[in-house]
């Protein structure tokens, strides 16, 4: 069974400022996916990043990079120069040899101006 | 669609009432999930399909609930006799990918809040 483990209920940065969401994971599967959403007070699930085990490179995306440590289950998000727009909840999950994406409880990001 | 559609955005219902939440996903998608997040925490994997077929019923809390995806698009959720524990946000996404393949990424709606009185 996959777990992932998201520690930090609530973070504040400064606006312009970089952040870091914590995010470790559990799995005997060999092969698996780490995905972050970003779920404003809309409601609505927005996709941003993925990583895959076997990829060689930490995943990046605009101003979203994963920052992937295998040997230590953590794939941490890094928001650079955030913007007062990035403030919602924001979850990691991961899916391995099922089609289940299972989902941390997430850690609700505010940008401060 | 543009989106996945999700109908209705809001549900109220009395204890004990019979419910069904509908999934419009996106053109073309052949995969369905549906998921519940209670108030706090987050998305709780129910069922997934492929196509018409359940492939995946796991996370069904118990046999009150129940999804159908008749046609291969289109897909309700239906839950009997709630209960106040069924209060939850229920999310449906679609992806265009099966199998655990690359990223698949899951495109969600926004999500169904239902309230049980």
């Amino acid at each position: 069974a996959q777990k992932i483990t998201q520690t930090q209920p609530g973070m504040f940065v400064q606006e312009k400022e970089a952040v870091t969401l914590d995010c470790t994971y559990d799995t005997s599967d060999p092969s698996y996916g780490l995905f972050w959403y970003k779920q404003p007070s809309s409601g609505e699930m927005i996709f941003l990043i993925y990583q895959g085990s076997y990829d060689q490179q930490n995943a990046t995306e605009g101003r979203y990079s994963l920052n992937f440590q295998k040997a230590r289950k953590s794939a941490n998000l890094v928001i650079s120069a955030s913007q007062l727009g990035d403030s919602a909840m924001y979850f990691c999950a991961m899916r391995g040899r099922s089609e289940k994406l299972v989902f941390g409880k997430g850690t609700k990001l505010t940008v401060n101006p | 669609g543009a989106g996945v559609s999700q109908t209705p955005s809001n549900k109220v219902t009395e204890k004990g009432k019979y419910v069904e939440l509908r999934c419009d996903p996106i053109s073309g998608h052949t995969a369905l999930y549906w998921y519940r997040q209670s108030l706090g925490q987050g998305p709780e994997f129910l069922i997934y399909f492929q196509g018409t077929g359940a492939a995946d019923d796991s996370g069904l809390p118990n046999d009150r609930f129940f999804a159908v995806r008749p046609e291969g698009s289109v897909s309700t959720l239906k839950i009997q006799r709630t209960e106040r524990g069924d209060s939850a946000v229920y999310l449906c996404a679609s992806s265009l990918r099966w199998a655990g393949t690359g990223a698949n990424v899951l495109t969600f709606g926004a999500g169904s809040r239902l309230t049980v009185l």
